[in-house]
């Protein structure tokens, strides 16, 4: 498996501001993932981001909303732009780690809420 | 595109009872299925995984999944639940095309009364 922090653990924020959440694993990784999970409703898959190259993003979610950076096989960024009452959710980052194969473990995640 | 029911929402149960949580899935292709489980006030964890193989996984906390290719299933089960045992348990599915886009069910959250 793999050591993966996040920060913030938890943030509230006013509508129209923006957050950027980290995320650190210990060790390098090709790929991370971002996730979001609204109240009561299970993980979807915002973007995959690789080192490297422009971060892949799913159906519903764009890179203006979203922005993701991933400088090195550590450690990424999602940031939650200009934010409204309806991203309040669970954003939760994942890894493959080396030797995984196809299994991704998660970070604690960041409970955000917006006033 | 892929899919992932999970039948039951809430459930709850007395300690000893056996526990059957059901996961169907939508997707014709090769997949490799997941149970994750998240504990009360702790991070998603990995319970059990199927790839290939013996259909019957064992995974942690005395936990099994069997997965049935004909139903599209991947049920989980544990034949004496403990009060420990009491979390929001999520069915994953990828489809094995080296993607690794997981696509989850919405979760049953089990409780267990001891």
């Amino acid at each position: 498996s793999a050591v993966i922090s996040q920060k913030p653990s938890r943030d509230i924020c006013q509508r129209g501001t923006s957050l950027t959440i980290q995320c650190q694993v210990d060790s390098q990784v090709t790929m991370m993932f971002w996730y979001r999970q609204q109240p009561g409703q299970s993980l979807t898959l915002i973007a995959t981001a690789n080192q490297g190259s422009e971060a892949t993003y799913e159906s519903g979610f764009v890179i203006d909303k979203f922005p993701i950076s991933r400088p090195n096989l550590t450690f990424s960024t999602l940031t939650v732009s200009n934010m409204s009452p309806e991203d309040s959710s669970i954003y939760l980052c994942s890894v493959v780690p080396p030797g995984s194969t196809d299994t991704q473990y998660f970070g604690p995640g960041t409970r955000l809420t917006v006033l | 595109a892929q899919s992932v029911s999970q039948h039951n929402h809430h459930v709850i149960l007395s300690e000893a009872a056996s526990l059957e949580l059901g996961c169907n899935y939508s997707y014709g292709g090769t997949v490799n299925l997941f149970w994750y489980v998240q504990y009360p006030g702790q991070h998603l964890q990995l319970l059990l995984k199927y790839f290939s193989g013996d259909p019957l996984v064992k995974g942690i906390k005395g936990f099994e999944a069997e997965f049935i290719k004909s139903k599209f299933s991947f049920n989980l089960r544990k034949p004496s639940v403990q009060w420990s045992d009491t979390a929001e348990y999520f069915c994953a599915v990828n489809a094995n095309t080296g993607f690794q886009k997981l696509v989850f069910g919405t979760g049953t959250r089990l409780l267990v009364s001891p």
